[in-house]
């Protein structure tokens, strides 16, 4: 079965660079989630999106944006970066009227900011 | 507010039964989550409870008391390849709250 794809999978960018992180949803998903996992941490929800609106808002910081797309993919924007920002950005995405809204999640991308 | 509490470490034996206990406060609340992560990929999906009561997937069960904001992941027959964090999450309006994880060592 399809799963969530991230694009790219790995990332190194210098302080005050620019990045755009891919997420592409199971097909047929019409919601996404953004989260980031620093080392030892637990994912926290940063943003998502349904049906192309942003739906619910978390701990993203005033640097990053994202969007979800009329394909339903996804691109999260990460200005300004800071050392602070090397983490894992894990996708996932849901369909929402399933009963469940159970989300699935990408593999992720790993940032490194030098 | 919320807050979701879990132990950090377990330890158990290969071919044991161990089970995960999770506490969780939250408004809003839609359900509750397990999900299994091996260090370094993503978390994977594992059970779902919105209703009291229990919920048996095969070597993993899943157990709901919303009255008592309680949960527990009981995992049997244990294999060493289930080494890994177990992160209980509570559904939250159009989010998940995820708690620290516990990390599961399995011994041999």
């Amino acid at each position: 079965a399809a799963g969530v794809i991230q694009s790219p999978r790995h990332l190194i960018k210098e302080k005050r660079e620019t990045a755009t992180l891919k997420c592409y949803p199971i097909p047929r998903h019409d919601t996404v989630y953004w989260y980031q996992q620093g080392p030892g941490q637990d994912p926290q929800f940063l943003i998502s999106f349904y049906e192309k609106m942003q739906s619910d808002k978390g701990s993203i910081p005033d640097r990053f944006s994202a969007q979800q797309f009329s394909d339903y993919h996804s691109e999260l924007n990460m200005s300004s970066l800071e050392l602070g920002d090397s983490a894992l950005y894990f996708c996932a995405s849901s369909f929402r009227y399933a009963g469940t809204d159970t989300q699935y999640f990408g593999p992720g991308t790993r940032l490194t900011v030098l | 507010g919320q807050n979701i509490d879990q132990p950090t470490e377990m330890t158990a034996t290969e071919g044991a039964i161990v089970q995960i206990n999770c506490t969780y406060q939250t408004s809003g609340f839609n359900g509750l989550f397990w999900y299994q992560q091996h260090a370094g990929e993503a978390p994977t999906f594992l059970s779902y409870n919105v209703l009291d009561g229990l919920e048996e997937k095969g070597r993993f069960s899943s157990f709901l008391s919303r009255s008592k904001g309680y949960s527990y992941l009981l995992l049997k027959e244990l294999q060493m390849k289930d080494s890994a964090s177990y992160l209980c999450a509570a559904g939250r309006d159009d989010k998940i709250i995820f708690g620290k994880g516990t990390r599961l060592h399995i011994l041999p």
